[in-house]
């Protein structure tokens, strides 16, 4: 069984603080993603990779960044965390075989930012 | 572009059957179905790939029309079990990178 671990399961931070999101995928999987989930606007994408050291902005980039330095690990960074991004945070992984995929997605981090 | 989910929520009673739809302007390389129960991470369903396609397992089945831009999820005879959140992740050029629709809110009651 494909296997996706999230540092955190509830995280509380202060504005203005760095933050780290940690993920790791056991299947050797090429692609990672990261998503934000918030009520009533679904799983938004916000950065993902294809592979080593590569990144691909998603659909809502704006104040993270990410970081992609072993295959089986995908860091998304707040650099100044504000309060509009408390959230659930989901990451999620795929073999990278081209089309028709599975996503397997993380338990998820759910974000205070105070 | 986000696809279009309908619909945001409905309450079943068990043995009842739900519709959900997942629509969107352009043409899809493949459409995506997960479910997520609360608090736990969004679980595979199924995927669709080809225009007129159907597809489906136990009494959780799915569509996609000829034109590939709308899926339907099909749930017959619902069970307690099949209370939860489903999205519909839409891919359009084939890289893995999905769009999700906000989700529809199944709740089955006994």
């Amino acid at each position: 069984d494909v296997k996706v671990t999230q540092s955190s399961r509830y995280l509380v931070k202060r504005t203005g603080e760095k933050v780290f999101l940690e993920c790791v995928q056991d299947m050797d999987h090429e692609n990672m993603f990261w998503y934000r989930q918030d009520p009533g606007l679904g799983l938004r994408l916000i950065y993902f990779s294809y592979d080593v050291k590569m990144k691909e902005k998603g659909d809502i980039p704006e104040g993270y960044s990410v970081s992609r330095e072993k295959k089986e690990r995908f860091s998304l960074i707040l650099e100044s965390a504000s309060t509009n991004q408390t959230s659930m945070y989901l990451c999620a992984s795929s073999s990278g075989q081209g089309g028709q995929e599975t996503q397997y997605f993380g338990p998820g981090t759910r974000l205070l930012v105070l | 572009q986000q696809p279009v989910q309908s619909p945001q929520a409905v309450i079943l009673r068990e043995g009842e059957d739900a519709v959900i739809n997942c629509s969107s302007s352009k043409a899809l390389y493949s459409v995506h179905w997960y479910r997520q129960k609360h608090g736990e991470a969004p679980v595979f369903l199924m995927i669709l790939l080809k225009g007129g396609e159907q597809k489906g397992h136990d009494k959780i089945s799915a569509s996609f029309n000829e034109k590939k831009q709308q899926s339907s999820l099909y749930l017959t005879a619902s069970q307690l079990s099949y209370s939860g959140t489903y999205f519909c992740g839409t891919e359009f050029g084939g890289n893995e990178k999905l769009t999700f629709g906000t989700g529809t809110r199944l709740t089955i009651i006994p």
